[in-house]
């Protein structure tokens, strides 16, 4: 069985300061991780994605993720916040691809 | 050229009627979704189809139904509407094909509102 925990529904950061969004996940086979972005009305965009090749992985607009087994984790970063990275974000286990689980989102304000 | 595209963006209709949500996708992918978002923001998976056959149904009503007249196409239609039907409907598509694990791309959701 599957499952995604996003450990912060809110977070807040000042402009220029690093984001951290946090996902633990469980998943009975090798996972394919993924962090989404969705802003306000609009559909959702991946981020990047892990599919077990490098464990640091890059993706769109500055932001990384780092895959470590030992931890269950797939938490997201970025080094310095811009006012349009303002958004919900979704961590994403999936299995072979028919049935992916999205966590239940963590909403990034960026203060000015 | 929109890969994943879903009509109509807004559905507002009453109880009891029936309606019907269209999504086509252009990426020639395999794997097609459709997902429920709530007021809370939580998505959840509600079908999966992999070349027209139904792969996942996650206990969904059966007032909700599934059609994929080809690979490309996967519409929704839901009978006998509730107000807790409300939320934003996303279809996707994605090249998982049980093999490997690709992205899956979305349309821009549909929002109903059952009045």
């Amino acid at each position: 069985a599957q499952s995604v925990t996003q450990l912060d529904s809110h977070v807040s950061v000042s402009e220029g300061t690093p984001v951290l969004l946090r996902c633990n996940y469980s998943s009975s086979y090798s996972p394919s991780l993924f962090w989404y972005v969705q802003h306000p009305n609009k559909g959702l965009q991946l981020l990047l994605k892990y599919t077990s090749a490098a464990t640091l992985v890059k993706g769109i607009n500055g932001f990384e993720a780092e895959f470590k087994k030992s931890e269950t984790s797939f938490h997201l970063t970025k080094p310095s916040a811009h006012m349009s990275d303002a958004a919900e974000y979704f961590c994403v286990v999936s299995d072979r691809g028919f049935k992916t689980i999205f966590g239940a989102g963590t909403r990034l304000f960026v203060k000015a | 050229d929109t890969a994943v595209s879903q009509t109509p963006k807004y559905l507002v209709t009453q109880m009891g009627n029936d309606k019907s949500i269209k999504c086509e996708q252009n990426l020639g992918h395999d794997t097609m979704y459709w997902y429920k978002q709530d007021s809370k923001k939580f998505l959840k998976i509600m079908f999966s189809y992999n070349n027209k056959e139904l792969i996942i149904n996650e206990t969904v009503p059966n007032r909700f139904s599934p059609k994929s007249p080809d690979k490309a196409h996967l519409n929704l239609h839901i009978n006998s509407l509730e107000l807790g039907d409300s939320a934003v409907y996303f279809c996707a598509s994605s090249l998982g094909t049980g093999q490997g694990t690709t992205e899956a791309f979305f349309g821009q959701g549909t929002r109903l509102t059952v009045v």
